[in-house]
């Protein structure tokens, strides 16, 4: 299966947007999980675009082609964390590699 | 309250198997397929595989065909992943995660994680 690539790193200050893109997403279930250090991962993102309950509007996510976008508005603080993008791939799940979003 | 709790950590040798648990509650436990995903130390997420609890049924990335075993136990709502032949490259923190009903490759809940470390 092809590989799903993810910048390594990103940032922005705080009240600032950021996008994040994974390449190489061909499917239709692309999810994004949020990852603090020592911490599991947590859904913020399933089939592009939706938002599981609880997890704020500030996050969105989208895709054209083969690129899928997570975007975060307003940074706060609490948002600086590593962001992994998954795509489903015909019975097995691709993992990109991780960005890590920085605040300043 | 939907939970996966897994055991605690492991220090193994080489060459040895390790068997880490999964334990859900708060849902339906054969009712959501249970998958593993590790993390090398500073590196990103691994899918492993996963397991279908109700049946049995398994399936897993290719490089760990062979290598790894899930299993269920439906009468205490818990799943098994054990890692055989173990090599210093597999020291990672391994989580089970649910996979979320009516979609697919959706993991909405995760457990915390075991970290298993494969040193001589």
């Amino acid at each position: 299966q092809s590989a799903l690539t993810q910048p390594p790193s990103a940032s922005g200050s705080p009240g600032q947007s950021v996008t994040l893109s994974c390449t190489g997403a061909t499917s239709a279930y692309v999810s994004w999980y949020q990852q603090h250090p020592g911490k599991a991962p947590k859904l913020i993102i399933y089939e592009v675009s939706e938002r599981p309950s609880g997890v704020p509007d500030r996050f969105s996510g989208s895709k054209s082609g083969n690129t899928a976008s997570l975007t975060v508005s307003a940074l706060q603080a609490d948002d600086e964390a590593d962001y992994y993008c998954s795509s489903y791939a015909g019975s097995t799940t691709l993992f990109g590699g991780g960005t890590k979003l920085t605040v300043l | 309250q939907v939970q996966l709790v897994q055991s605690g950590a492991e220090v193994k040798r080489p060459g040895a198997s390790v068997k880490v648990s999964c334990k859900a509650s708060g849902y339906t436990f054969i009712g959501y397929f249970i998958h593993w995903v590790r993390q090398a130390p500073g590196q990103g997420l691994d899918w492993m595989g996963w397991i279908n609890p109700n049946t049995g049924g398994t399936h897993f990335a290719a490089k760990f065909q062979g290598g790894v075993t899930l299993t269920s136990d439906t009468s205490i709502s818990t799943v098994y992943m054990e890692l055989n032949r173990l090599r210093p490259d597999d020291t990672a923190v391994y989580f089970c995660a649910r996979e979320a009903r009516a979609t697919v490759a959706n993991f909405d809940y995760w457990g915390q994680g075991t970290l298993v470390t494969v040193s001589s």
